[in-house]
């Protein structure tokens, strides 16, 4: 069973738009780390965030934020005020605590294109 | 400092050769990670190292795939048999410990083509 899903394979916004890329994970346990990475053209995988499972608070990092929802599971993430070098594939991942590993379970990702 | 580097960036085989990808992590990195990223797959994980010793092997694809880390440090991922469904980019990463505490960092990765 797919652990992560971002529904939303491609992504076209016109610069400056805000845009909202989604994930919907699946886990049963209690305890579980949810992370956002950036992969630009370039191909290098760039980590975003960490977020645990206890903490659902929001968080706000410059133009990016976060949407953190237990009830819905639910790891959204918000680009305000889009850029065109915000282009790139963001990728949700899932790491499990209960097996003891850190081994990130990622969705298929969503291109996002930031048109100028 | 240095992040995780990898070689070749690069590598094209003929179906049936072996190749060897390497991977030099973040210095102090304890844990290390192998992961695959191809079209039909999406980004998969293969291997885990901590320190030496990697206690979970069951997502590497086929005995045709192994991994070994030596001196806490260098990792080499080796193909033998290679098959043309084996092309894809391999990347690396590492993290601090083999924790979900702490996060991976990755490196550029190694692109396989088996023609």
């Amino acid at each position: 069973a797919q652990k992560v899903t971002q529904a939303q394979t491609e992504i076209s916004v016109v610069e400056k738009e805000d845009v909202t890329l989604d994930c919907v994970y699946e886990t049963r346990d209690t305890t579980y780390y949810l992370f956002w990475y950036k992969q630009p053209p370039s191909g290098e995988l760039v980590f975003l965030i960490r977020r645990n499972s206890f903490d659902e608070q929001n968080e706000i990092s410059g133009r990016y934020s976060w949407n953190f929802q237990k009830s819905t599971s639910s790891f959204n993430f918000t680009i305000t005020a889009s850029q065109v070098v915000d282009s790139a594939v963001y990728f949700c991942a899932l790491s499990e605590v209960r097996t003891g590993a850190n081994n990130l379970f990622f969705g298929t990702g969503t291109r996002l294109t930031v048109i100028p | 400092g240095a992040g995780v580097s990898q070689s070749p960036s690069n590598k094209v085989t003929e179906k049936g050769k072996d190749v060897e990808l390497r991977c030099d992590p973040i210095s102090g990195h304890t844990a290390l990670y192998w992961y695959r990223q191809s079209l039909g797959q999406g980004l998969e994980f293969l291997i885990y190292f901590q320190g030496n010793s990697a206690p979970d092997k069951s997502g590497l694809p086929s005995d045709r795939f192994s991994a070994e880390r030596t001196g806490g440090s260098v990792s080499t991922l080796t193909i033998q048999r290679t098959q043309q469904e084996d092309s894809a980019v391999y990347l690396c990463a590492s993290s601090l410990a083999h924790t979900s505490s702490y996060e991976q960092y990755f490196g550029p990765g190694t692109r396989l083509t088996v023609t």
